[in-house]
C-alpha cells in the first residue's frame, strides 16, 4: 500500500539557515503529493504540492519537487525565520477517485533567533 | 474562503461517557474526513464520508462511529470514551474529483 517516510526530527535551526526536510513515498501509479504545516495550537495548513513528476511547488519561500525517479519530495527554504517554527507533514494522495491522503509522522522545526 | 470549523477546542471527559464532536463547512464539499493526530504516529484518518448519509471506515476506525445526515456537518461520536482515544481530533474537507484536503482548527480531547 501507499506509505511516506519523513526523516527524523525534530530539527533546530538558526534564523536564515537553509532548511531540507526530506520525504520519500512507495505508491503505485503517479499521486499528488503535498506538505502541510502546522502552526502551534492550529489545524493543519496546505503549504504546496505537485500533481505529476518534476513538477516543483512552492509558497511562501518554500518549494520541493516531484522527483519520481527518486520517489522524493523534499520541502527545502533558503533562509528560515522564526515564525517557521511549525510541525511539517509530506502527504500523498491516492491515485483512485476516492481523494483519501496518506500523510508522514511530521517533522517539528524550531528556528532560534 | 472556505472555513471549516470544530465544535470545541478543548473537551475533557470522563471513561464510558459518549461524545459527540462536530464538523461544519460552510460551503457544498461532497468529501469529508476524521482524523486523530498523535505525538510520533501523525495523522491516522478514522472515517469518511463522501457524500449525506455515506460513510466509509478508514485505518483505525474501532472505538468510534460517525454522523452525516446534512451535506455541511460530518460528526464523530466516541460511543464510550477511553483513555486511549485522549488524542487531537481534525476535521478535513474536500471536492470530489480532488485530492487536497483543508482542515479545520482541531479538537483537543482528554478522556480522564
Amino acid at each position: 500500500g501507499n506509505s511516506v517516510t519523513q526523516m527524523e526530527g525534530p530539527v533546530t535551526l538558526s534564523e536564515e539557515a537553509f532548511l531540507t526536510i526530506n520525504c520519500t513515498y512507495t505508491a503505485t501509479g503517479y499521486p499528488s503529493l503535498f506538505w502541510y504545516v502546522q502552526y502551534p495550537g492550529e489545524g493543519l495548513q496546505l503549504l504546496l504540492k505537485a500533481t505529476k513528476a518534476d513538477d516543483k511547488g512552492s509558497n511562501k519561500g518554500f518549494e520541493a519537487t516531484y522527483r519520481k525517479e527518486t520517489t522524493s519530495f523534499h520541502l527545502e527554504k533558503g533562509s528560515v525565520q522564526v515564525s517557521d517554527s511549525a510541525v511539517y507533514f509530506c502527504a500523498l494522495g491516492n491515485t483512485g477517485a476516492n481523494s483519501k491522503l496518506t500523510f508522514g509522522k511530521g517533522i517539528t522545526l524550531s528556528v532560534r533567533p | 474562503d472556505v472555513k471549516v470549523t470544530q465544535s470545541s477546542r478543548y473537551l475533557v471527559k470522563r471513561t464510558g461517557e459518549k461524545v459527540f464532536l462536530e464538523c461544519v463547512q460552510d460551503m457544498d464539499h461532497e468529501n469529508m474526513f476524521w482524523y486523530r493526530q498523535d505525538p510520533g504516529l501523525g495523522l491516522r484518518l478514522i472515517y469518511f464520508s463522501y457524500d449525506v448519509k455515506m460513510k466509509e471506515k478508514g485505518d483505525i476506525p474501532e472505538g468510534y462511529s460517525v454522523s452525516r445526515e446534512k451535506k455541511e456537518r460530518f460528526s464523530l461520536i466516541l460511543e464510550s470514551a477511553s483513555t486511549n482515544q485522549t488524542s487531537m481530533y481534525l476535521c478535513a474537507y474536500g471536492t470530489s474529483g480532488e485530492e487536497t484536503q483543508y482542515f479545520g482548527p482541531g479538537t483537543r480531547l482528554l478522556v480522564l
